[in-house]
């Protein structure tokens, strides 16, 4: 398959502990996005990466949040100290850079207990 | 602030012709996408308007008026898989070409036999 892959798909945590997703993008993708998405919602913009270089950061992200992507190929998202709210579908995506297509992943969907 | 907006649910029934509304107020705009969400799964691309007028792939169709700030997607000779919530997304390039999308709340189609 050589889709967008995250990991994990599913993640349960107790409140205060942190997690980490990984997304392998599409090898020839140079850019790649992580989004939020909760029940009922759309797509949430949260960071940008082009190659290594992370160019974007929404506001909304606070500073519990910190991505990754040391050779401009996988990437990661931690969250530390996690909350009740951060429970949701973290979603990546990949594309080309002059693309307005982009590839998402299965999602890792994370719940804080 | 920025936002798209979309109806919340469409019910339809197999063989029937749908539209999709999407109107948005972004503070960019480099283009409106359709994206298909299968309930559980990942966000997958349909379409993509840069410029006014329709864009027609398959049965899919999707529309643009930039001076109205408005686009549809049409959905065609509807099957039972097309059961799905639609999602459209603005593709915001202000700040340097980041190509990150703003979502819409999404409109849940429901194709009824």
């Amino acid at each position: 398959d050589t889709g967008v892959s995250q990991d994990p798909r599913h993640k349960i945590t107790k409140r205060g502990q942190n997690v980490t997703f990984r997304c392998d993008p599409i090898s020839e993708h140079n850019r790649l996005y992580w989004y939020r998405q909760t029940l009922g919602q759309g797509p949430e913009f949260l960071t940008y990466f082009q190659n290594e270089a992370q160019l974007e950061k929404s506001r909304l992200l606070s500073d519990r949040f910190s991505a990754e992507r040391p050779k401009g190929s996988f990437s990661t998202l931690e969250i530390q100290r996690t909350e009740q709210g951060d429970s949701a579908m973290y979603l990546c995506a990949s594309s080309f850079s002059a693309s307005f297509e982009q590839f998402f992943g299965p999602g890792t969907r994370l719940t804080v207990l | 602030g920025q936002s798209l907006e979309q109806p919340s649910e469409v019910t339809a029934v197999e063989g029937a012709i749908v539209q999709i509304n999407c109107t948005y107020q972004t503070s960019g705009f480099y283009g409106l996408s359709w994206y298909q969400q299968h309930d559980g799964g990942a966000p997958t691309f349909l379409s993509y308007n840069g410029l006014d007028g329709l864009e027609e792939t398959g049965r899919f169709s999707s529309f643009l008026s930039r001076s109205d700030s408005y686009g549809y997607l049409l959905l065609q000779e509807l099957q039972m898989k097309d059961s799905a919530s639609y999602f459209c997304a603005v593709r915001d390039g202000a700040g340097g070409a980041t190509n990150k999308l703003i979502f819409g709340t999404g409109t849940l189609l429901a194709v009824q036999p």
